[in-house]
């Protein structure tokens, strides 16, 4: 059975730093990885997606990697803002049974 | 246009009725999902559905069954409802199931409440 560990749970730095969040899972076996950011309130936005055969993919200031060997995901964000507050999921599998998610990381960004 | 839309937003009721949620998605997808978020905020698949195929996760009582009129709907009817189902219920699409590069797109949420 797939797990996914995200850390830290949450975490607030002030505006402008660079930030890192972890993620790991337990089962190699996956299509992919996402990584969600999900407002109050709101659904879920996917960010970024690593395909299996793939170790990372950027999208403006993020950046996130994988390395399957090990079960492991980095989020790196850039130069933070404010409105880069949110809860970030990371997810793994894919195909017809869906996404695994982890209990994500509360992030505050300290203007 | 909202991609993947679900009503309604909020659904309060009484222990032991019947409700559904609906689900619709704009985006031409072949598959459809329902997850549930419980109150820790853990997401978790509950079926996945496509034209030909549902994928039951064993966890789901069967009080739970999706129904799809057709490809671009999923609705979520459940039976005799229970203090537990309360949650925040989430509708998702993608283009198919089995590739590798499928983003999935999520509705906005239905939260339930069972008094």
């Amino acid at each position: 059975k797939q797990e996914v560990t995200q850390i830290p749970a949450a975490l607030s730095v002030p505006e402008g730093e660079n930030l890192v969040l972890n993620c790991s899972f337990t089962d190699s076996a996956i299509y992919n990885l996402q990584w969600f950011r999900q407002d109050p309130g709101k659904g879920l936005t996917s960010l970024l997606l690593i395909q299996s055969s793939q170790r990372e993919q950027t999208s403006g200031r993020l950046n996130a990697s994988l390395d399957k060997s090990s079960g492991r995901s980095t989020l790196y964000i850039a130069a933070s803002q404010p409105g880069d507050s949110a809860t970030y999921l990371c997810a793994v599998g894919g195909g017809a049974d869906g996404l695994t998610f982890g209990k994500g990381t509360h992030l505050i960004i300290q203007p | 246009d909202t991609a993947v839309s679900q009503t309604p937003k909020y659904l309060v009721t009484q222990m032991g009725n019947d409700k559904s949620i609906k689900c619709e998605q704009n985006l031409g997808h072949d598959t459809m999902y329902w997850y549930k978020q419980d109150s820790k905020k853990f997401l978790k698949i509950m079926f996945s559905y496509n034209n030909k195929e549902l994928i039951i996760n064993e966890t789901v009582p069967n009080r739970f069954s999706p129904k799809s009129p057709d490809k671009a709907h999923l609705n979520l009817h459940i039976n005799s409802l229970e203090l537990g189902d309360s949650a925040v219920y989430f509708c998702a699409s993608s283009h198919t199931a089995t590739a590798t590069n499928e983003k999935l797109f999520f509705g906005s949420g239905t939260q339930l409440s069972v008094l």
